[in-house]
């Protein structure tokens, strides 16, 4: 079975400084995918930044950045000069490739969320 | 490009109807997701359609069914309506093919609040 884990249920942090979000997961297949996902007021879910497991390399996209500890399951997000519209619940998202046919395996697990607000 | 489309926004129902929810995705996706959002149980799975077909199954009981048209335009229905069925329903579509929804990012809707009283 597949978990995500996140085990800060709320942060704060002020205007244009960085903060970490935690998340840790839990699968057995070796391909897999990583998410953070935004859900801001509006509720719309925004993707935020993917990474394959495979590539060692840690995902980047502008302000946002991940920490991938593959060995220890762990991907945290870091957000950089954080700004007011960064304020909205994070959610971390696992997918799992398993053997083809089987199915059930492909779902995409989401954590419970961590609910950031940004103050000016 | 039009973005994945929910409607109802709102809906408000009562123990035991039941309510069909419309989901029309982004235009050239032809996977579309659905996840009930609950504060007690966050994002949970429910179905996934791939041309017409259900490719994948959450854990929730026969009441909640779900289909897509050859358009990929996809509907959920659930049956019996509890009070425990309260949530947003989100659905999203991706470009997914092959076997599954694999690395492909999801596109959001913005979901529809079913409250049942």
């Amino acid at each position: 079975a597949q978990t995500v884990t996140q085990s800060q249920p709320e942060m704060s942090v002020q205007e244009a400084e960085t903060v970490t979000l935690s998340c840790t997961y839990d699968t057995s297949e070796n391909n897999y995918y990583l998410f953070w996902y935004k859900q801001p007021p509006s509720r719309q879910m925004i993707l935020v930044i993917r990474q394959e497991a495979y590539k060692q390399q840690n995902a980047t996209e502008n302000r946002f950045s991940v920490n991938f500890q593959k060995a220890a399951k762990s991907f945290s997000l870091k957000i950089s000069d954080s700004q007011l519209g960064d304020t909205a619940m994070y959610f971390c998202a696992l997918i799992s490739l398993g053997s083809p046919g089987e199915g059930g395996s492909e779902k995409l697990v989401f954590g419970k969320g961590t609910k950031l607000t940004v103050n000016p | 490009k039009a973005g994945v489309t929910q409607t109802p926004r709102y809906l408000i129902k009562t123990r035991g109807q039941q309510v069909t929810l419309s989901c029309s995705p982004i235009s050239g996706h032809r996977s579309v997701s659905w996840y009930q959002q609950t504060p007690g149980q966050g994002l949970q799975f429910l179905f996934e359609y791939f041309s017409e077909t259900q490719r994948n199954k959450g854990n929730f009981p026969g009441r909640f069914s779900g289909r897509q048209f050859s358009n990929s335009r996809s509907e959920m229905n659930v049956s019996t309506l509890e009070l425990g069925d309260s949530a947003l329903y989100l659905c999203a579509s991706s470009l997914a093919k092959g076997e599954g929804i694999g690395g492909s990012p999801l596109h959001f809707g913005n979901g529809t609040r079913l409250t049942v009283t």
